[in-house]
């Protein structure tokens, strides 16, 4: 399923910093985009989820979707160590089934 | 609520061997379930959608006869990796579909826990 491309790379920051993810999609049809929150040995679970562009906060929480560029992004303000985890974007398809990126690990250091 | 549990968490098995793993929805009804493998560092790939009733619909590349899928009812779902080898060596995860919308995302799944599956 190569039509959601999310870099792998590990990312870390310091307690505090603000935590920039990104996917890019090349699929039109996408139709909800959701990021999901994946602690090691688990399974995913839902953070958030877009239907159009623009933005939508939850909390330290922004999901941003710019349609037009098919790119989709997560920010997290004022970092803590409990978001240590691996950040998959995910989006739906066909009859809700989910395509996902490959994940960024991302570890907040205290 | 919207629990699904899976079982077993993990299990390490002799090659040619079979392999049973069970995905339940603790709190709802599931009419789908779906069943995907993660290898390390990589994104979970959607290997089956398995609905309640009726047979399961596998994606492309995934042998249907290697891996069955029984959906017997609306709460437990089970993929049997048949004849394993050390190939079939990954994380497998569940997930299953609110058959009640309860607000926001339509049709959200909630994940299981996974299974590491280790074929020696």
């Amino acid at each position: 399923q190569k039509e959601v491309e999310q870099d792998p790379g590990p990312l870390s920051v310091p307690e505090g910093a603000i935590v920039s993810l990104n996917c890019t999609y090349s699929n039109s049809a996408f139709q909800y985009f959701m990021w999901y929150r994946q602690y090691s040995r688990k399974g995913p679970e839902l953070l958030m989820y877009t239907y159009s562009s623009g933005n939508k906060e939850d909390g330290r929480f922004t999901a941003q979707v710019d349609k037009s560029s098919k790119y989709i992004s997560l920010f997290i303000r004022d970092s803590q160590p409990s978001d240590s985890a691996t950040y998959l974007c995910a989006m739906t398809y066909g009859n809700n089934r989910l395509a996902f990126g490959k994940g960024n690990q991302v570890v907040v250091i205290p | 609520g919207a629990v699904v549990s899976q079982h077993p968490s993990r299990v390490i098995c002799k090659s040619g061997t079979s392999v049973k793993i069970e995905c339940r929805s603790l709190d709802f009804q599931a009419t789908t379930m779906f069943w995907y493998r993660q290898f390390p560092k990589q994104s979970l790939m959607l290997m089956a959608t398995s609905n309640e009733g009726s047979k399961a619909t596998y994606e492309q590349g995934v042998e249907k006869d290697k891996f069955l899928i029984n959906h017997a009812s609306l709460t437990l779902s089970t993929l049997t990796v048949t004849s394993a080898h050390p190939e079939d060596s990954s994380f497998y995860i569940c997930s299953a579909r609110d058959a009640v919308v309860r607000g926001g995302l339509p049709d959200t799944q909630y994940f299981g826990p996974g299974t590491r599956l280790t074929v020696l």
